[in-house]
């Protein structure tokens, strides 16, 4: 079955510091996604990647796919403390080739940024 | 901006109790899911659910567990009779065909 695996697990940062949280795949993503979790909240969703060499930007906020479309990494740039919170990696279950179907999550990132 | 939402924020039971965990989804969306997180463990599929019937299903989704749809903006999960290791937060989240789900805030059940 497929598994994601996120690092760091944990992240401590100054405020105004850049990051780069990873996730890796173990086998091809047909789609990957990015959402934040603040504690005993939902997900929010901040970006989806499909196409190998893809990025997308938002606000201060990075996702990559590399090219083999095995590996994610979200980067933020100058990390407020709104940052904060639990960054969770979602893959496409593998019983569906496109985007729809169950998702498989990472087991999160948890982000703290110290102003 | 349209959103999902889920009641109870937090349900209390006892365990052998049945509960019903609700959901509105977002009011263009086909495509309806439930999803659970063990606190401190990663957030688990559950199930789909289109065109009135349940696309997949995990292996937790036993028959203990149910959904339904009940009319035009309401989709509900229930668990018959409920078990101490049924304690999670159950997320509800919805989806356009082929879109992004967008994930409900969730419903903390504790199950005494």
């Amino acid at each position: 079955s497929q598994e994601l695996e996120q690092s760091p697990q944990s992240l401590i940062v100054q405020e105004g510091k850049n990051l780069t949280i990873n996730c890796t795949s173990s086998k091809t993503l047909y789609g990957l996604y990015w959402y934040k979790q603040k504690y005993g909240e939902g997900l929010i969703f901040l970006m989806m990647l499909q196409k190998g060499g893809e990025e997308k930007s938002h606000e201060k906020i990075t996702a990559k796919l590399d090219e083999k479309k095995q590996q994610s990494s979200l980067h933020i740039t100058a990390s407020q403390p709104s940052h904060a919170g639990t960054y969770l990696c979602g893959a496409v279950g593998p019983t569906y080739g496109g985007s729809q179907g169950n998702l498989i999550f990472g087991k999160g990132t948890k982000l703290s940024v110290k102003p | 901006e349209p959103e999902v939402t889920q009641t109870p924020s937090h349900q209390v039971t006892q365990m052998g109790q049945e509960v019903i965990l609700r959901c509105v989804p977002i009011s263009n969306h086909l495509y309806f899911y439930w999803y659970r997180q063990i606190l401190g463990q990663k957030v688990e599929f559950l199930v789909s659910f289109y065109n009135n019937e349940i696309s997949e299903k995990s292996e937790i989704f036993d028959d203990q567990f149910s959904v339904e749809r009940p009319d035009g903006s309401n989709f509900t999960l229930k668990i018959r009779s409920t078990k101490l290791e049924d304690s999670a937060m159950y997320f509800c989240a919805s989806s356009r065909q082929g879109g992004t789900q967008y994930f409900g805030p969730g419903t903390r059940l504790t199950v005494l």
